[in-house]
């Protein structure tokens, strides 16, 4: 069953902007998750937050947290047009035997 | 060394036939993964394997036959394809146990039946 929402579903920015990405969730979680996908690629991890930290940072990346309205944001800043891909939030739940579930994703377009 | 490696990356087939994908992981993981990505991106779990043991079946046809002959190698058999098995198969692998870390994914295995 699908646990995580993506907004916006698709993002167009100039090179040296911010992108922000949010992500709602439906049930408890143990973490949250990031990942980016490049066209024609598999998916690789960006950044863990778990359920009990607000907010991490990773380069130029940072996620926040907020399980009382259950949702995420990731922000990249002084984006690159390597920065194009689609961006995946998966959660991680508290229920043992399950996986992690996947959002719709956003897909981020940046142009030079 | 590719961590997750997946074979073939493209398979075209026809409705009917039987294929199989490959999936092996030189991480030393415990855990490995079949994602199915559709058409519009969505990224669904299908099944899930801890130490050659099945641990998730997710309302998958039983057409789908997964096989672990050991914890480095999780494969994907499909029987009697149909056209709405077309799409990417990505196989993952993870190092913790509970099925909450990283996931590693391989490059995606395009499936399309005619």
């Amino acid at each position: 069953s699908q646990q995580g929402e993506e907004d916006p579903q698709a993002l167009s920015i100039q090179e040296g902007e911010n992108a922000t990405m949010n992500c709602s969730y439906k049930t408890s979680i143990n973490n949250l998750q990031w990942y980016r996908q490049n066209s024609g690629r598999g998916l690789v991890h960006l950044i863990l937050i778990r359920s009990n930290e607000r907010e991490k940072h990773s380069g130029r990346l940072r996620v926040t947290l907020d399980t009382s309205k259950k949702s995420s944001s990731l922000l990249i800043t002084a984006s690159r047009a390597a920065d194009t891909a689609s961006y995946f939030c998966a959660t991680g739940p508290n229920q043992a035997g399950t996986a992690l579930i996947f959002g719709k994703g956003t897909t981020l377009s940046v142009s030079s | 060394d590719t961590a997750v490696s997946q074979t073939p990356k493209y398979l075209v087939t026809q409705m009917g036939n039987d294929k199989s994908i490959k999936c092996e992981q030189n991480l030393g993981h415990d855990t490995m993964y079949w994602y199915k990505q559709d058409s519009k991106k969505f990224l669904k779990i299908m099944f899930s394997y801890n130490n050659k043991e099945l641990i998730i079946n997710e309302t998958v046809p039983n057409r789908f036959s997964p096989k672990s002959p050991d914890k480095a190698h999780l494969n994907l058999h499909i029987n009697s394809l149909e056209l709405g098995d077309s799409a990417v198969y990505f196989c993952a692998s993870s190092q913790a146990k509970g099925f909450t870390g990283e996931l590693f994914f391989g490059e995606g295995s395009r499936l399309t039946v005619l």
